[in-house]
């Protein structure tokens, strides 16, 4: 079962940002939170990671909180081709086990209104 | 870079046929994954391969095979198709498993068993 916990959806209007949030409140200390799209049924696409700093990107700022308990994903100027499927996903790295698999959970359908 | 190819892009099957999925990458990684995702749902992985000769499963792996002879392909065999095996595939490759090693999704193969 996915560790983290989305909204099913959310709006937001082009040229403005899109906040979106992720709970992980039983994130371990060596969990890294991944974040990937999907884009109308293509394959998922890596968008940005991190352990516990913030993190930015040419795509998107992950925000993590001090906890770690949650995250929040910024676009900060959306366009319509950022409506897809964005998916929070908690995996260890490197030789540990279970780092052979993502996690999907269901995700949160982001809409980007004209 | 070609990146993750896949093929067919569209398959329908007849219930007890048995057909191969195929999936490549050029970017010479050492990690490959099959997942598969069912309608408002999220990925599930169904076998991962770490190095050429070595395989291993996922969560759902009941109903496939796979193999890797080579570093470049990692194909996925269904030897008797069910109806329940209706669902789009994706595979994925990475360098290895790190953190910092981004996974690449192919585009996907939707397969329909009558």
């Amino acid at each position: 079962d996915a560790k983290t916990t989305q909204p099913t959806s959310m709006d937001c209007a082009e040229g403005r940002a899109a906040n979106l949030p992720c709970n992980h409140s039983t994130i371990s200390g060596n969990e890294y939170v991944y974040w990937y799209r999907q884009i109308h049924s293509q394959g998922p696409q890596y968008i940005i990671h991190g352990l516990k700093n913030n993190e930015t990107n040419e795509m998107a700022s992950l925000i993590i909180t001090e906890d770690r308990k949650s995250s929040t994903l910024i676009l900060p100027h959306a366009t319509l081709r950022d409506t897809a499927v964005y998916y929070c996903i908690v995996r260890v790295g490197g030789s540990q086990g279970g780092s052979e698999k993502l996690v999907f959970g269901k995700g949160t359908k982001l809409t980007v209104n004209p | 870079n070609a990146g993750v190819t896949q093929t067919p892009k569209f398959q329908v099957l007849k219930t007890g046929q048995s057909m191969t999925l195929q999936c490549a990458q050029d970017m010479n990684h050492e990690y490959m994954s099959w997942y598969r995702q069912d309608p408002g749902m999220g990925l599930r992985l169904i076998h991962y391969s770490v190095g050429a000769g070595i395989t291993d499963q996922g969560e759902v792996p009941n109903g496939y095979n796979v193999s890797r002879s080579t570093t470049e392909d990692f194909p996925l065999r269904l030897l008797s198709a069910a109806p329940s095996q209706t669902s789009v595939y994706f595979c994925a490759s990475s360098f290895g498993l790190a953190e910092t090693d981004t996974q690449y999704f192919g585009p996907g193969t939707r397969l329909t068993v009558l």
